[in-house]
């Protein structure tokens, strides 16, 4: 089955502890991209990879981190996360950038 | 940072009814428009994704127009049931980079 998936889909952490979401997709995509959705707002791109090796900013990538190392995963790293990235986050892909997303189940973090 | 409109912000219609909602987006770096409906406890699915002034797709009863020139899209649902209840999301797509609308969401009254 065709698919993107996203873990863990809920943790609850504490301010400046390392963590990173992991995303995996088999469906040979070369576009993945991480979103954030808060409250009142649309859904934000916060990075984006082209292609392995090929990764590039969204609008709001400030405190996180991303690497493109094999086609199939596109971890999201919160270095040193900050109460204001509790958000609920979603991993897509694409197989170009341009086309239909296909996106996970989405991961609800909370940072205290 | 691109600005993508959606209205209304939500709609309430009865079984039956027809409707349509509105996305607007800056004409400039325009690739493609895409078109998501997101159910409550799942994640957004594509709908459509148009890149052509006057493009118009159709999947059952829903379709979707789009005129590049000024910068806007129509999403209509035919006949609105229960299980078309849901968040449409537009999202302008510039090559690279995608730029959401906060959604419209649709409440379809048995």
């Amino acid at each position: 089955e065709a698919q993107v998936t996203q873990n863990p889909r809920y943790l609850i952490t504490v301010t400046g502890k390392k963590l990173t979401v992991t995303c995996s997709q088999n469906m040979n995509h070369e576009y993945m991209s991480w979103y954030r959705q808060d409250p009142g707002l649309g859904l934000r791109q916060i990075y984006y990879s082209m292609n392995v090796e090929v990764t590039d900013k969204g609008d709001v990538p400030e405190g996180y981190k991303v690497s493109r190392k094999e086609k199939r995963n596109f971890p999201l790293i919160l270095e040193s996360p900050s109460p204001n990235q509790t958000s609920l986050y979603f991993c897509a892909s694409s197989l170009l950038p341009q086309g239909p997303q296909h996106f996970g189940d989405g991961t609800r973090l909370s940072i205290l | 940072i691109l600005n993508v409109e959606q209205s209304p912000q939500s709609l309430h219609v009865q079984e039956g009814d027809s409707t349509n909602f509105t996305c607007s987006f800056p004409s400039s770096n325009f690739y493609a428009l895409h078109w998501y409906r997101w159910e409550t406890a799942k994640s957004p699915e594509a709908l459509f994704v148009m890149t052509l002034n006057g493009d118009e797709k159709k999947k059952g009863r829903i379709s979707a127009t789009l005129n590049t020139k000024e910068g806007y899209s129509y999403l209509y649902i035919k006949g609105s049931q229960p299980e078309d209840s849901a968040t449409y999301l537009c999202a302008s797509n510039t090559g690279n980079q995608f730029y959401f609308g906060t959604g419209t969401s649709l409440t379809v009254i048995p």
